[in-house]
């Protein structure tokens, strides 16, 4: 079945350094991923898109690439701050349903002062 | 611009009971997707409406159900709860879909006894 993984252990980073979380798939090729962000209790806040024909995409502090030889996509946040703990999910569309995503299980990333 | 309001944010039902929740989009959103969210199981795919349409239904079962109106505001139904419905309960809108990224609200807490 189609699925998409992501580490489900905590991330520990210390802050100032490249925070960079995983998301592989498997079963299906998507033509796009999305990343969002989810806080406790809150629904999850887009960041950014990356489209299958697109190796790499940046906004301000984040860069998201998407390999489709290895069925990836990485996320990072350079220069990190405590501000930016929290759950990142991945998630894209089904193979048979554009509007339909699939998500990954989310990866809790805590930044260290 | 105000963005998609869920509500209530909190609900406990008993068991057997039944649940409405409701969703209002971002103004010119049409479409409306619905997810559950546990700690197990991630975001689950609930339904999708577009125009006061279903468009895409997740693998649920017939207890749950929704329906869109012609103002794209939308309500989901639970009847006969159990206690695995508890869960955070998502509503997201789009323009059209989900190229462009959805935006969510910030769930209603729904906890059976």
């Amino acid at each position: 079945s189609q699925k998409i993984e992501q580490n489900s252990e905590a991330l520990n980073i210390q802050e100032g350094k490249t925070a960079t979380l995983t998301c592989n798939y498997t079963n299906y090729s998507p033509a796009y991923l999305q990343w969002y962000r989810q806080d406790p209790g809150r629904g999850p806040v887009f960041l950014l898109l990356i489209r299958e024909n697109e190796k790499e995409k940046r906004k301000e502090r984040l860069k998201v690439t998407f390999d489709t030889t290895l069925k990836q996509s990485l996320f990072h946040i350079t220069a990190s701050q405590p501000a930016d703990s929290a759950t990142y999910l991945c998630a894209s569309p089904r193979g048979d349903s554009n509007y339909q995503l699939i998500w990954g299980a989310g990866t809790k990333l805590i930044i260290k002062p | 611009k105000a963005g998609v309001t869920q509500t209530p944010r909190y609900l406990i039902k008993t068991r057997g009971q039944q649940v409405t929740l409701s969703c209002s989009p971002i103004s010119g959103h049409r479409s409306v997707s619905w997810y559950q969210q546990t700690p197990g199981q991630g975001l689950q795919f609930l339904f999708e409406y577009f125009s006061e349409t279903q468009r895409n239904k997740g693998n649920f079962p017939g207890r749950f159900s929704g329906r869109q109106f012609s103002n794209s505001r939308s309500e989901m139904n639970v009847s006969t709860l159990e206690l695995g419905d508890s869960a955070l309960y998502l509503c997201a809108s789009s323009l059209d879909g989900t190229v462009q990224g959805y935006t969510f609200g910030s769930g209603t807490r729904l906890t059976v006894v």
